[in-house]
């Protein structure tokens, strides 16, 4: 079964700064998607950042951007110029290509400091 | 607006008490689900409809139903509640397709005394 492990609990960053939160995953597959999906404090899931696995190229929107490493099942995500607005739960997930089922990581709470 | 909506948003309950959550889209997606979210566990998938009568069991879900009559609904039903199922509950829908992106609803906070 596919699992998906997120190791920072918690990150602080300073605003304005750079910070990457960490996700790495477990799959035979290698047709799959990894998605890393923002929960503010109003509990809205909000989709951040999408990797398809076939594509080499790390995806990237505005100031987020991801480190994807097949070989390794590492994911990781780059925020560039934190701003407070940044502040929330971050969550990793995968789906396979045959399934749409959403894997998910337990969630790294990213705090932003002014 | 796209979107998908659920309701209540937060309810307190008593243990026995049957209760229905619901869930609506209005993107005409065929995929329809619900997860729980809890403390350090992420989300959770319950159950799944990949199109109006056909729902299938996700990772957790004993204790739940769902029934999938209309596309656009898709209720969580709870027919004996226990302490155990206090969590924050998400609907969320798509398009079946390799373009994938899951619209979530804003979660309906439940807790069962």
């Amino acid at each position: 079964a596919q699992t998906v492990t997120q190791s920072q609990p918690e990150m602080s960053v300073q605003e304005a700064e750079t910070v990457t939160l960490s996700c790495t995953y477990d799959t035979s597959e290698s047709d799959y998607y990894l998605f890393w999906y923002k929960q503010p404090p109003s509990r809205q899931m909000i989709l951040v950042i999408r990797q398809e696995a076939y594509k080499q190229q790390n995806a990237t929107e505005n100031r987020f951007s991801v480190n994807f490493q097949k070989a390794a099942k590492s994911f990781s995500l780059k925020i560039s110029d934190s701003q407070l607005g940044d502040a929330a739960m971050y969550f990793c997930a995968y789906r396979s290509d045959s399934n749409y089922q959403l894997i998910w990581g337990a969630g790294t709470k990213l705090i932003i400091k002014p | 607006e796209a979107q998908v909506t659920q309701n209540p948003r937060y309810l307190i309950t008593v243990t026995g008490k049957k209760l229905t959550v619901t869930c609506s889209q209005n993107m005409n997606h065929e995929y329809m689900s619900w997860y729980r979210q809890d403390p350090g566990l992420g989300l959770r998938q319950i159950y799944y409809s990949m199109n109006v009568e056909v729902t299938d069991k996700g990772d957790v879900p004993e204790g739940y139903k769902v029934s999938r009559k209309e596309k656009r609904n898709f209720p969580l039903i709870l027919e004996s509640p226990s302490p155990n199922q206090t969590s924050l509950y998400f609907c969320a829908s798509s398009w079946t397709g390799l373009t994938f992106e899951q619209y979530f609803g804003p979660g309906t906070r439940l807790t069962v005394t």
